[in-house]
């Protein structure tokens, strides 16, 4: 199947600083999804990106569409501790989901 | 919105016990996905429905697994019997068929297997 490759693996920064992360694939997607999994919780969608290019902000959490379409990009600003957790990405092409392998975040307070 | 409500959320089991795990998607939402979480493997997609239908179970690891989707508001992950293997997260996900916001998760079932 798809491999979504997701970087860093996991985190460890202090409180305030923004965090980056992507994901990256060999094939070509048409909806890029981020999603945050809180422990012992499913994973919650926060960003969802629908074209090539498109960057949108949801608070302090900014996401792209690669151009290519085989990759994005999450940021995180001004990180806080309730920023702790997995963050996965997600491709969609057709009607297939593919998962990243995850970055876990952990911030120190 | 009650959101996708799975039980039980924790089940621990004696391997070679019957388990069975429970999901109510959110109403008006009629694609369904179970999906496994390990730290190993990560989300690994399991089976899906679309209307109550299976549409691919390629996932499913072995025999051992099941699912069924007898109504739009209930389905049911079954392994029997069970092994320590197969002691993880099981999540499941639902959608309206067609629309591109993703997948809303449950909180998930925590298995072990012992």
């Amino acid at each position: 199947g798809q491999q979504l490759n997701q970087s860093p693996q996991s985190m460890f920064i202090q409180e305030g600083e923004d965090v980056s992360m992507n994901c990256t694939s060999s094939s070509i997607f048409n909806t890029w999804l981020w999603y945050k999994q809180d422990p012992g919780e499913g994973p919650v969608l926060l960003i969802a990106l629908y074209k090539a290019g498109e960057l949108t902000s949801n608070g302090r959490l900014t996401a792209q569409f690669g151009i290519t379409r085989k990759d994005s990009f999450l940021n995180i600003s001004a990180s806080i501790p309730s920023d702790v957790g997995i963050y996965f990405c997600a491709g969609i092409t057709g009607n297939q989901f593919y998962f990243g392998t995850g970055t876990s975040l952990t911030v120190i307070p | 919105d009650a959101g996708v409500i799975q039980s039980p959320r924790h089940e621990v089991t004696e391997m070679g016990q019957e388990v069975t795990l429970r999901c109510k998607p959110i109403s008006g939402h009629n694609s369904l996905f179970w999906y496994r979480q390990t730290m190993m493997r990560g989300l690994e997609l399991l089976i899906y429905f679309n209307n109550n239908v299976p549409i691919d179970d390629s996932g499913m690891p072995e025999d051992r697994f099941s699912a069924k989707m007898p109504n739009a508001s209930f389905s049911t992950l079954k392994i029997q019997p069970s092994e320590p293997r197969d002691s993880a997260v099981y999540f499941c996900a639902s959608i309206k068929q067609g629309a591109v916001y993703g997948y809303t998760f449950g909180s998930g079932t925590r298995l072990t297997v012992v």
